[in-house]
């Protein structure tokens, strides 16, 4: 049971390159979620889903798209990659949205723009 | 989803007890109150959560007034692998709603 694996783990960009980082969940989970955090700061809500083919913006969604076409994957797209968005970014799963205490999260990518 | 406060940071040492609160005015009727924490370069992970009055488990307590408007984590007798950065929920059980963590607590356990 791989739980929530985030490919890559570590990525540099240039300014305006765009690139997709992915999330991947085995556990059946209805709702996927993208975090950001930046150094030293907590955790921001950048997309959610709750569930196949729905998907929502959380607190920071510009400069990013998402899609969820299944229930496994939730990945998270950079369209044109500025140095604000250098930052580590955390996919998040649980089997219902919500304050529970349920929510399982990947190990991370840190990206780098440059 | 209701609002909460908590400090941004708190200092402590090994061997203490420490307790961080956090402030929640609106929060609903509906609502739980959950903890989480997270170790540097980690994902948050689940610590405890209540409901009124007061939780225990393995790893720490968690105490809620009959009004609901504040709860405090309790972490007891506190060691150097408690230097993490602890974040207050406050929602309902189970929605089709977002989850937002804020700022959390960052505490720092000296020797």
């Amino acid at each position: 049971n791989a739980g929530v694996t985030q490919t890559p783990k570590f990525q540099v960009l240039k300014t305006g390159q765009s690139m997709t980082l992915q999330c991947a969940q085995d556990m059946n989970h209805e709702y996927m979620s993208w975090y950001r955090q930046d150094p030293g700061m907590g955790l921001r809500l950048i997309h959610y889903s709750v569930g196949a083919g729905i998907t929502d913006q959380g607190e920071v969604p510009n400069g990013y798209n998402v899609s969820r076409s299944t229930t496994e994957d939730f990945p998270l797209r950079l369209l044109s990659a500025a140095p604000s968005q250098t930052s580590v970014y955390f996919c998040a799963s649980s089997r219902t949205g919500g304050n529970n205490y349920g929510y399982t999260f990947g190990s991370g990518t840190r990206l780098t723009v440059v | 989803l209701a609002k909460t406060t908590q400090p941004i940071s708190m200092d402590s040492y090994e061997g203490q007890e420490v307790n961080i609160t956090c402030s929640h005015n609106n929060i609903a009727t509906n609502d739980y109150i959950t903890w989480y924490q997270q170790f540097p370069s980690q994902g948050p992970r689940f610590i405890i959560q209540g409901y009124k009055t007061k939780v225990t488990n393995e790893v720490a307590s968690l105490f809620i007034p009959a009004d609901r408007k504040s709860s405090t984590l309790s972490l007891p007798r506190v060691s150097l692998s408690d230097t993490a950065v602890y974040y207050c929920l406050v929602g309902r059980y189970s929605s089709a709603s977002k989850i937002i963590f804020g700022s959390g607590t960052r505490l720092s356990i000296r020797p």
